[in-house]
């Protein structure tokens, strides 16, 4: 069976420090994968998509960046973290685009 | 590109009651909807999905309604319990598109036992 990891589960960090997330999928190949954002009591943002590796889709310009080294690898960066940039990131994985999304666990990210 | 607007964004009922959450999408070639359930701190969880070539679908106490025509999905919870609070969110997408699911912003419902 498929499973998502994403690690760590909290982190907090002064401003301007870098930032670096990891997802990985286990159990299948070539899976969608994405990065999401969810502010404190609000909705989903989607911030990255890639749909095989090197391949990353920014949805909205912000200080992050996203790559993508091995087919089920996600990594989520900033180079200096702004507050603004709190929230819990959700990682998810789907297959060819036709099923749901599986989130990861997510991590909740604090800087202050 | 997609929009997808949810209503309402609080709900509170008797456990007991039925609960009715109601999203909107504007893309006409949308044609998977499904439904997430995030428990406080936890991921979304996919609770139930429908096509667009069936109206309706039902899972237990959950049932999910589609009108194409007028570009409307619901999410139904029928005989409510304290552990169906949670946030609800609805999703719009195209299978097999290079287009991504669009969220609603969500619904929490608050279960009062």
């Amino acid at each position: 069976s498929q499973t998502i990891h994403q690690w760590p589960a909290t982190l907090v960090q002064p401003v301007g420090s870098p930032l670096s997330l990891e997802c990985t999928v286990e159990g299948t190949s070539n899976p969608n994968l994405y990065w999401y954002r969810q502010a404190a009591g609000r909705g989903l943002q989607l911030l990255f998509y890639s749909v095989g590796i090197g391949q990353i889709s920014s949805e909205v310009p912000q200080n992050l960046s996203a790559s993508r080294p091995q087919d089920r690898q996600f990594i989520l960066s900033s180079k200096k973290l702004l507050l603004s940039d709190s929230g819990f990131y959700l990682c998810a994985w789907s297959r060819d685009r036709l099923y749901g999304y599986t989130f990861g666990s997510g991590t909740r990210l604090t800087v202050v | 590109g997609e929009n997808v607007e949810q209503h309402p964004s609080t709900l509170s009922v008797q456990e007991g009651d039925s609960a009715v959450i109601k999203c909107t999408y504007s893309d006409s070639a949308s044609n998977y909807f499904p439904w997430y359930k995030q428990e406080l701190g936890k991921r979304p969880q996919l609770i139930i999905d429908i096509r667009s070539n069936v109206g309706e679908k039902k899972d237990q106490r959950i049932a999910v309604t589609l009108n194409k025509t007028a570009k409307h999905f619901s999410l139904h919870i029928t005989e409510t319990q304290p552990e169906d609070s949670a946030v609800y969110f609805c999703a719009a997408s195209i299978l097999g598109s290079d287009n991504d699911m669009r969220f609603g912003a969500g619904t929490r419902l608050t279960v009062k036992p």
